[in-house]
């Protein structure tokens, strides 16, 4: 069965400080990973995914992730954030079928 | 475009009493998703459709019922609430295939005393 981990509930950054947000996955199966962003009293929306190719997958908002198949980690990061960059951050896989499986999200809070 | 469409965005209920959350997605998506989530716990899938005309349990199906009434809509009805059902409850398409993504609706924030 497919899971997935993330290692941090929640991460306090400075504004503008690097970040990386931990996601850790287990599956028999070739995998297609998401991160989503979820600000504040909305909805989820996506951040970026990785489906084949290159390792390294570009986002909006100045994010990337990297595949690291033999580590089976799928970890966020941001080379400097800003405030508007508080919100919970979710890694989710998809294996065999189309559905996601998610993890139980990380909270990136941004001091100021 | 509107995207995913959830109605009502709160909603507070008394234990036994029953409501619909309701869903429409203008994306002419095949699969649609209802979550909920509790603090700590991410996104957990109540029930789902892959297409018009059929519908799966999915990890916490206790408890609800679900409708596909058309490719655009898709409602989660809870016959008689309890204080464990307290939770943001979300509606997703997606197109269905491997690896797309998923819309989200705003939410439905469900509050039983």
């Amino acid at each position: 069965a497919q899971s997935v981990t993330q290692l941090d509930s929640q991460v306090p950054v400075f504004e503008e400080a690097p970040v990386e947000l931990r996601c850790n996955y287990s599956s028999s199966v070739s995998v297609y990973l998401f991160w989503y962003v979820q600000y504040p009293n909305q909805g989820l929306q996506l951040l970026l995914k990785y489906l084949s190719g290159s390792t390294l997958v570009k986002g909006i908002n100045g994010f990337e992730a990297e595949f690291n198949k033999s580590q089976t980690s799928f970890h966020l990061r941001k080379p400097s954030v800003h405030i508007s960059d508080t919100a919970e951050y979710f890694c989710a896989v998809s294996g065999s079928n189309y559905q996601l499986i998610w993890g139980a999200g990380t909270k990136l809070i941004i001091k100021p | 475009n509107a995207g995913v469409t959830q109605t009502p965005k709160f909603q507070v209920l008394k234990t036994g009493q029953s409501m619909t959350l309701q869903c429409a997605q203008d994306m002419n998506h095949n699969s649609m998703y209802w979550y909920r989530q509790d603090p700590g716990m991410g996104l957990r899938l109540i029930y789902y459709s892959a297409s018009e005309g059929t519908t799966d349990k999915g990890e916490v199906p206790n408890g609800y019922n679900v409708s596909r009434l058309n490719k655009r809509e898709f409602s989660l009805r809870l016959e008689s609430a309890a204080p464990s059902q307290t939770s943001v409850y979300f509606c997703a398409s997606s197109e269905g295939a491997i690896g797309t993504e998923a819309f989200f609706g705003q939410g439905t924030r469900l509050t039983v005393v």
